[in-house]
């Protein structure tokens, strides 16, 4: 099965500084990669994705890259905000089927 | 849309108490899951469903039990409450046909404790 794990529990960045936050995986077979923001006491909140068949993927003011060859995933935001503390956690998998990191808790500092 | 709910949204039981928690699910998703999250862990599967009348085992089934008997909805059971079941329960759901994305859509949590 896979097996993703999150590099650092917290990360502490300067309002405005680009954050980057960053998984491994184990499965060289999943081909779907995610992201997802948590704030306290709430769901799981879908920022971006990715297919294996990418290696880089941009949204507003996130970017996701892939890279297959050492089975490693980051999460880069641009301009961090105060309203983007939470936790992060990645996941991966293939046919519906997704493992989840434990999360990495961003703290912006004003 | 309201997308992915749950019910309830938190629920005190004692040892041995059987409950059920409910997921609706309004964006024609065919496949469902329900995970728990633990302080310290990540997300684990307990029990998913690829479609109305089907069930699966995920991670960590045991003590659970669900049901898909309507496509937009999709029941956790815990038959007889243990502590160790003590955790927040999210539902998730995906797929509407579209094979381009594996997205899962999560709800708002149930957090349960079993005294």
């Amino acid at each position: 099965g896979e097996s993703v794990g999150l590099h650092l529990p917290t990360l502490s960045v300067q309002e405005g500084d680009n954050s980057i936050i960053n998984c491994a995986y184990s499965n060289s077979a999943s081909d779907y990669f995610i992201w997802y923001k948590q704030e306290s006491g709430k769901g799981p909140q879908f920022i971006i994705d990715i297919r294996s068949n990418m290696d880089k993927r941009q949204g507003q003011r996130v970017t996701v890259l892939l890279n297959k060859t050492v089975k490693h995933l980051s999460l880069q935001i641009a301009a961090t905000q105060p309203g983007d503390s939470a936790v992060y956690f990645c996941g991966g998998g293939s046919n519906y089927k997704l493992t989840f990191g434990k999360g990495t808790l961003l703290t912006v500092n004003p | 849309n309201a997308g992915v709910t749950q019910t309830p949204k938190f629920r005190v039981l004692k040892t041995g108490q059987s409950m059920t928690l409910l997921c609706a699910q309004d964006m024609n998703h065919e496949y469902m899951y329900w995970y728990r999250q633990d302080p310290g862990m990540g997300l684990r599967l307990i029990h998913y469903s690829v479609g109305e009348g089907t069930t699966a085992k995920g991670e960590v089934p045991d003590g659970y039990n669900v049901s898909r008997l309507k496509k937009q909805n999709f029941l956790l059971g815990l038959e007889s409450a243990a502590p160790s079941q003590t955790s927040v329960y999210f539902c998730a759901s995906s797929y509407s046909g579209d094979r381009t994305t594996d997205t899962q859509y999560f709800g708002p949590g149930t957090r349960l404790t079993v005294l």
